[in-house]
């Protein structure tokens, strides 16, 4: 079992829906998960951090945690079509080692 | 210089020789992590360093592999008599320590041919 899994996807929605990417984690000792997207040819940059279960929200972006169910998941609301990336989940583990997902490729069709 | 800065770039070479990859992370930043990206493909960790602490090597593919921080600032990822299995985009990423924002580097393409 991998220690972080996704659904490699591709996903692709319409423009203006809302996209749900999925996350589940081995380790019941992490303790911060987060959300990173990545263009093509680039590398990847932080859009969600999420500690404590629960919703976190931060503008068209909403994190989900539940730790009971060693899930954490990320909703894109309204999706634009600069939207279209590699999203990558990460957990910080118990060794404290940050382990990536292998990334769900979404893409928002016009 | 403000972010993570990795070189070379690219590096083209030939099965069986060394190569030396550099990060040279964010000024004050503790932790320093190296990724693997294969195309297509997620993140492979590799190692973790963080402050004055013994690195975490237990992702190195192999004894081929090695990594040192010199002064808890710049790394150099060491990959000794390549295979092409090891083409791959090597991502160096520095973090303030503990449970913060990674921010990686643009990353070094290898390709061994």
């Amino acid at each position: 079992q991998k220690e972080v899994e996704q659904n490699s996807g591709p996903l692709s929605v319409p423009e203006g829906a809302i996209a749900s990417l999925n996350c589940t984690y081995s380790d019941r000792g992490s303790q911060s998960f987060f959300w990173y997207r990545q263009y093509s040819g680039k590398s990847p940059e932080l859009i969600m951090f999420i500690y404590s279960n629960g919703d976190k929200e931060d503008g068209r972006f909403t994190a989900q945690l539940n730790k009971a169910s060693q899930y954490v998941s990320l909703l894109i609301r309204d999706s634009q079509p600069s939207d279209s990336a590699t999203y990558l989940c990460a957990v910080t583990g118990s060794a404290r080692q940050l382990t990536f997902g292998s990334g769900t490729q979404l893409t928002v069709l016009p | 210089g403000a972010g993570v800065s990795q070189s070379p770039s690219n590096k083209v070479t030939e099965k069986g020789k060394d190569v030396e990859l550099r990060c040279d992370p964010i000024s004050g930043h503790t932790a320093l992590y190296w990724y693997r990206q294969s195309l297509g493909q997620g993140l492979e960790f590799l190692i973790y360093f963080q402050g004055n602490s013994a690195p975490d090597k237990s992702g190195l593919p192999s004894d081929r592999f090695s990594a040192e921080r010199t002064g808890g600032s710049v790394s150099t990822l060491t990959i000794q008599r390549t295979q092409q299995e090891d083409s791959a985009v090597y991502l160096c990423a520095s973090l303030t320590g503990g449970d913060t924002e990674a921010f990686f580097g643009q990353g070094t393409r290898l390709t061994v041919v």
